[in-house]
C-alpha cells in the first residue's frame, strides 16, 4: 500500500504572511487534490493536478497558488493569510478516475 | 452544479440501536455518477468507507449499507446495531468531473 505525507501538521501563520503546505504521496498516482476543511462545512476543493506540471482551479482557489513539479508531490501556497481561512486542508490523490481517492491526514492552519 | 446534502450535522445513538444517516444528491454534469461514504475516525485521515457505482446495487462495508437509489437521488447509509467503535464523522460523496464532492458530514456519537 501506498501513503500520502502532509506537512506540517500544524502551521501557524501571521496575517498576510504566505505560507506553504507541501504533500507526498508513494501511490504513483497520477492525479492530486487540494481540499479545504471547514468546522461543520464539507470539503471544498481548492486545486487539483490530472498529471505533472499540470494545474486546474476548484471552486476555493481565490487567495491560493499550487505547484505540481513532480508527479509525487503537490504543493499549495496561502498567499496572504487571512483570519477566516483557519480549517485543516488535505491532500488527496487517485489513479484512474473511477479508482479510490486516497487522503493524507491533513495540515490545520491557524492565522494570528 | 453537482452537490451533496447531509442533514444532519450531529447524530447520537446508543450502543447496539439502528442507525440511519441521510444522503441526497444532485448531479447535473454526469448522469450515474459514482457514489461513495467516506470516515474519518478521532485521530485518523479521511478513508473510504464504501462505494457503488451503479444505480440501484447496494455497498456495504463494517456492517454499514447503503443502497444507490437514483428515483429518489438517495445514498442513505444504514447499520442494524451500532458499537461505540463507529463514533466518527461520515461524508457522502459523489465522483463529479475530476473531483470528488462532498456533503457536510455527519458527526457521529454511540453512547455506551
Amino acid at each position: 500500500g501506498g501513503i500520502i505525507t502532509q506537512t506540517p501538521k500544524f502551521l501557524i501563520g501571521q496575517e498576510g504572511q504566505k505560507l506553504t503546505l507541501k504533500c507526498q504521496q508513494n501511490f504513483n498516482h497520477d492525479t492530486m487534490y487540494w481540499y479545504r476543511q471547514d468546522s461543520g462545512k464539507g470539503l471544498r476543493l481548492i486545486y487539483y493536478s490530472i498529471t505533472e506540471n499540470d494545474l486546474q482551479k476548484g471552486d476555493l482557489s481565490e487567495g491560493y497558488d499550487a505547484s505540481r513539479e513532480k508527479k509525487s508531490s503537490f504543493s499549495l501556497t496561502v498567499t496572504s493569510a487571512q483570519k477566516n481561512e483557519m480549517a485543516v486542508f488535505l491532500c488527496a490523490s487517485r489513479g484512474d478516475r473511477d479508482t479510490e481517492v486516497f487522503f493524507g491526514k491533513g495540515t490545520r492552519l491557524t492565522v494570528v | 452544479g453537482d452537490s451533496v446534502t447531509q442533514t444532519e450535522g450531529q447524530v447520537t445513538v446508543s450502543e447496539s440501536k439502528s442507525l440511519i444517516i441521510n444522503c441526497t444528491y444532485s448531479a447535473t454534469s454526469i448522469g450515474y455518477p459514482n457514489l461513495f461514504w467516506y470516515v474519518r475516525y478521532p485521530g485518523e485521515g479521511l478513508q473510504l468507507l464504501l462505494k457503488v457505482i451503479t444505480a440501484g446495487q447496494k455497498g456495504s462495508s463494517r456492517g454499514f449499507e447503503a443502497t444507490y437509489n437514483k428515483e429518489a437521488t438517495s445514498f442513505h447509509l444504514q447499520k442494524a446495531s451500532v458499537q461505540e467503535s463507529d463514533s466518527a464523522v461520515y461524508y457522502c460523496a459523489l465522483d463529479g468531473s475530476w473531483q470528488l464532492i462532498f456533503g457536510s458530514g455527519t458527526q457521529l456519537t454511540v453512547m455506551p
